[in-house]
């Protein structure tokens, strides 16, 4: 069983720029989330995707965008990048229901010069 | 809306002592609550999960209670080990409209010193 992997692993971009971020999901699973983890912080919750739709949003702008494709993998795409989005991202997989554990990628390192 | 708070914020202890963690949270309407370890820069992997009609998960020397009415979970690790150091994050997943998500606490960044 495949564990819930991320790319990359680190990223630098420039204020304005846009950037993409990969998770694929634990083998059967077919739910993702992500979150985004500033220093010092618990992870805040960005959006979910459940079988390609977007299932649930948090407080963060229209700038902040995903995708889930029919592999279950998913992409979170951040446009306008500000100072403020460095951070980690994380990316966690689960399958159906509220009732079942999520499980974690190891994160991308986002730094916003 | 979900708040969740962890006390203490930080806590060094010495290797071999046993030592619990407290997360507590406004909103007793939950699915689940989940404890999590973090090590520096690295994602999180998950230790326990406890539904909500549960009242307690144990796996090895770690021991998780819940007690939904008073929102309040404790996470109790025994005989602590060097290789335990690492931040401790608890979450819960809420209930009805807002079961899509977690709601994280800002952890407890646990030293066992040897």
């Amino acid at each position: 069983e495949t564990g819930v992997t991320q790319s990359p692993t680190h990223l630098i971009k420039t204020r304005g720029q846009q950037v993409t971020l990969r998770c694929s999901s634990q083998s059967g699973h077919n739910t993702v989330s992500w979150y985004q983890q500033a220093l010092g912080q618990g992870p805040q919750f960005i959006f979910q995707y459940y079988r390609e739709e977007e299932n649930g949003r948090g407080n963060f702008p229209p700038r902040f965008s995903g995708l889930q494709f029919p592999n279950y993998s998913s992409e979170l795409n951040v446009n306008a990048l500000e100072l403020d989005d460095s951070a980690l991202y994380l990316c966690a997989s689960s399958l159906d229901s509220a009732y079942n554990e999520q499980f974690f990628g190891p994160g991308t390192r986002l730094t916003v010069l | 809306k979900q708040e969740v708070t962890q006390i203490p914020a930080a806590l060094s202890v010495p290797e071999g002592e046993n030592l619990v963690l407290n997360c507590s949270f406004t909103d007793s309407a939950i699915y689940n609550l989940q404890w999590f370890r973090q090590d520096p820069g690295k994602g999180l992997t998950s230790l326990l999960l406890i539904q909500s009609s549960q009242r307690e998960q144990t796996s090895g020397r770690l021991n998780a209670s819940l007690d939904k009415s008073s929102g309040r979970s404790t996470l109790y690790i025994a005989a602590s080990q060097p290789g335990d150091s690492a931040t401790y994050l608890c979450a819960v997943r809420g209930s009805g409209g807002s079961n899509y998500k977690l709601t994280f606490g800002k952890g407890t960044l646990l030293t066992v010193n040897p």
